[in-house]
């Protein structure tokens, strides 16, 4: 079957770093989508990667090994309004979006 | 300048009922999703159409039935509502069309409470 593991939960420090991890065992893969979802929100996009390597963008980050089936959101320099659940989601090979369960990020002053 | 609009957007109903959400963008995007997340906070697909053609049907009750009059709008039927019904719904669109990877861009959410 196919599978997305993600942590439920996790706690930072407001201004350290933190790194949310995303594991995957799909048919196939064809990239990988990281969304944020606020409380009572719609999920809104942060960041695609199919080849192997770190997307920078700002404060968040993304890697991908598709070798080993796994990824990271990586988010520096935290701020209270990062609070929020994080979505992994991979879009196997017939391009259907298969979704984590997300982790819910409690940042703290 | 809304994207992806959905209502409504609070919808409170007793079991038994039955009622509709509708959902329109104003992207230009092909595809269409409704997504039920329910308290655990689980994303799930329920249905996705292209270019107003059902290409995602994953189980779900037949009491859901989805229309797309047209590839902006794909609006939710749902009839004889359940307890188990309550969840937030959100309709969803991308540019995807089997062959690319375009991510999706969500409506706010409708929020089924059922009494």
């Amino acid at each position: 079957g196919q599978n997305i593991d993600q942590p439920t939960e996790m706690t930072a420090t407001e201004g350290a770093i933190v790194q949310i991890n995303c594991t995957y065992q799909t048919s196939g893969f064809n990239g990988l989508f990281w969304y944020q979802q606020h409380a009572g929100e719609a999920p809104t996009f942060l960041s695609y990667n199919v080849l192997d390597g770190l997307e920078e963008k700002g404060r968040f980050s993304s890697f991908l090994s598709r070798s080993k089936g796994y990824s990271y959101l990586l988010l520096k320099e935290l701020q209270m309004k990062d609070s929020a659940s994080y979505l992994c989601a991979v879009t196997d090979s017939n391009y259907q979006l298969i979704w984590g369960a997300g982790t819910k990020l409690i940042i703290k002053p | 300048d809304t994207a992806v609009s959905q209502t409504p957007k609070y919808l409170v109903t007793q079991m038994g009922n039955d009622k509709s959400i509708k959902c329109e963008q104003n992207l230009g995007h092909d595809t269409m999703y409704w997504y039920k997340q329910d308290s655990k906070k689980f994303l799930k697909i329920m249905f996705s159409y292209n270019n107003k053609e059902l290409i995602i049907n994953e189980t779900v009750p037949n009491r859901f039935s989805p229309k797309s009059p047209d590839k902006a709008h794909l609006n939710l039927h749902i009839n004889s509502l359940e307890l188990g019904d309550s969840a937030v719904y959100f309709c969803a669109s991308s540019q995807a069309t089997g062959h690319s990877n375009q991510p999706q861009h969500f409506g706010d959410g409708t929020r089924l409470s059922i009494l």
